[in-house]
């Protein structure tokens, strides 16, 4: 059974500080995605990562992936109150048409 | 853009009643889903549809059922609404014709039984 860990569950960060939100998953998996929620709304696409050692970024937020160690990193540079959200990571298992959930990080950014 | 509606975004019901959750979207993709979020427990999977009449159960299916006459809808039915039931529905969808194969989500449906 394919399992997705996140961690932290909640981070609260100063403005202007750098961090990361970690993602383990258990199983091979063809792609990984990030995905932000603000509060009360749907949930929208981040990224998508591929291949090992895919690196994508926008912005103060930068994915990248290491399939062998089945983890993928979020990270965030000089953060910005903007960027307070929940941000899930989700796995594809593999051979299906089916999306497995992180628990989500609750990232909060105060002055 | 890629586009998906629910038919509503705040609900309340009856313990006991028949509760329909509808869904639309207008990029003709083949896959559909329904995923209910609770604090804590992230995302979960209750149905999914991969073409017009074809269903899969998910992780958690119990007391739901769904529907897809069309390829642009897909509904999620509660045949008989529990307090347990009471969460936020998200419905996606996804195209089978790309590389990157993402899920585009509606904007959710919050769903509080008494």
């Amino acid at each position: 059974e394919l399992k997705v860990e996140q961690n932290p569950l909640f981070l609260s960060m100063q403005e202007g500080k750098n961090y990361t939100i970690y993602c383990n998953y258990s199983t091979t998996s063809d792609r990984l995605y990030w995905y932000r929620q603000d509060p009360g709304k749907s949930l929208e696409s981040l990224f998508v990562l591929l291949s090992n050692g895919a690196v994508k970024q926008e912005g103060r937020l930068m994915a990248s992936l290491d399939t062998k160690a089945r983890l993928s990193t979020l990270h965030i540079t000089a953060a910005v109150h903007d960027l307070s959200a929940t941000y899930f990571c989700a796995v594809d298992l593999k051979s299906t048409d089916k999306l497995i959930f992180g628990t989500g990080t609750r990232l909060q950014v105060f002055p | 853009d890629v586009k998906v509606t629910q038919s509503s975004r705040y609900l309340v019901k009856r313990t006991g009643e028949k509760v329909f959750l509808e869904c639309v979207q207008d990029m003709d993709h083949e896959n559909m889903f329904w995923y209910r979020q609770d604090p804590g427990l992230g995302l979960r999977l209750i149905y999914f549809s991969y073409d017009v009449k074809m269903k899969e159960k998910g992780d958690i299916p119990e007391g739901y059922s769904v529907s897809r006459e069309k390829k642009e809808r897909f509904s999620l039915i509660l045949e008989s609404a529990s307090t347990n039931q009471t969460s936020m529905y998200l419905c996606a969808s996804r195209g089978t014709g790309t590389v990157l194969y993402e899920q585009y989500f509606g904007p959710g449906t919050r769903l509080t039984v008494t």
